[in-house]
């Protein structure tokens, strides 16, 4: 069964409203969790790494004020997305990885977020 | 930086075999997996190799050349519902405190016909 836990699955929000996200680690600690961004046909790309009780490390070119994450307990990271516009319009897709299974990142079954 | 370079698409036949070759450019290698992803789906893990050689795992197996940047992945026994895109990724030990990032390469897209 599924390791990981990402909610909700799909969301449509207004331009402006701010969305969260949440992902969690079903069975195991997740000191790191990791957040991608799929656009249709393309590969997965990191937009950050989530380490819990401090700050989350962003890639290049993702404007941490837009995209809050909050990795508050070891089983559980936020993502939220603020002031939605239509091209933060994605497939966000969390991930754990597992410190027991060598690393092994283990994926939620990600949120298709539509702005209208 | 990294560079994954593996096929955009490949169409096999029903209980025929195929090879998905994956090549790679990195520093600081700390790993190849191989993931599944149906469309509109999250990826789901199939196989990790951090040292040379071949992993087996019922239908599927994933061999690794570290000194050639080199990985398969190796599908037996097609069905329908290996229908999918898979992923190739690296994970190496990244900058700052995103250790054991990974980067994934553009994903082929398998099509299994009757």
């Amino acid at each position: 069964g599924a390791v990981v836990s990402q909610h909700p699955s799909w969301v449509i929000c207004k331009s402006g409203t701010s969305v969260k996200i949440e992902c969690r680690s079903l069975d195991f600690q997740a000191t790191t969790m990791f957040w991608y961004r799929q656009f249709p046909k393309q590969s997965l790309m990191l937009m950050a790494t989530s380490n819990e009780g401090s700050k989350a490390t962003y890639e290049q070119g993702v404007e941490k004020d837009k995209f809050l994450i909050n990795h508050a307990s070891l089983t559980l990271s936020t993502l939220t997305v603020t002031s939605a516009h239509p091209e933060d319009s994605s497939f966000y897709i969390c991930s754990a990885s597992r410190p027991l299974a060598k690393n092994i990142q283990y994926f939620g079954a990600g949120t298709r977020l539509s702005v209208l | 930086g990294q560079n994954i370079d593996q096929p955009t698409e490949m169409t096999a036949t029903e209980g025929a075999i195929v090879q998905i070759n994956c090549t790679y450019q990195t520093s600081g290698f700390n790993g190849l997996f191989w993931y599944q992803q149906h469309a509109g789906e999250a990826p789901t893990f199939l196989s990790y190799n951090v040292l040379d050689g071949l992993e087996e795992k019922g239908r599927f197996s994933s061999f690794l050349s570290r000194s050639k940047g080199y990985s398969y992945l190796l599908l037996k026994e097609l069905q329908m519902k290996d229908s999918a895109s898979y992923l190739c990724a690296v994970r190496d030990r990244g900058s700052g405190a995103g250790s054991y990032q990974l980067t994934f390469g553009k994903g082929t897209k398998l099509s299994v016909i009757p």
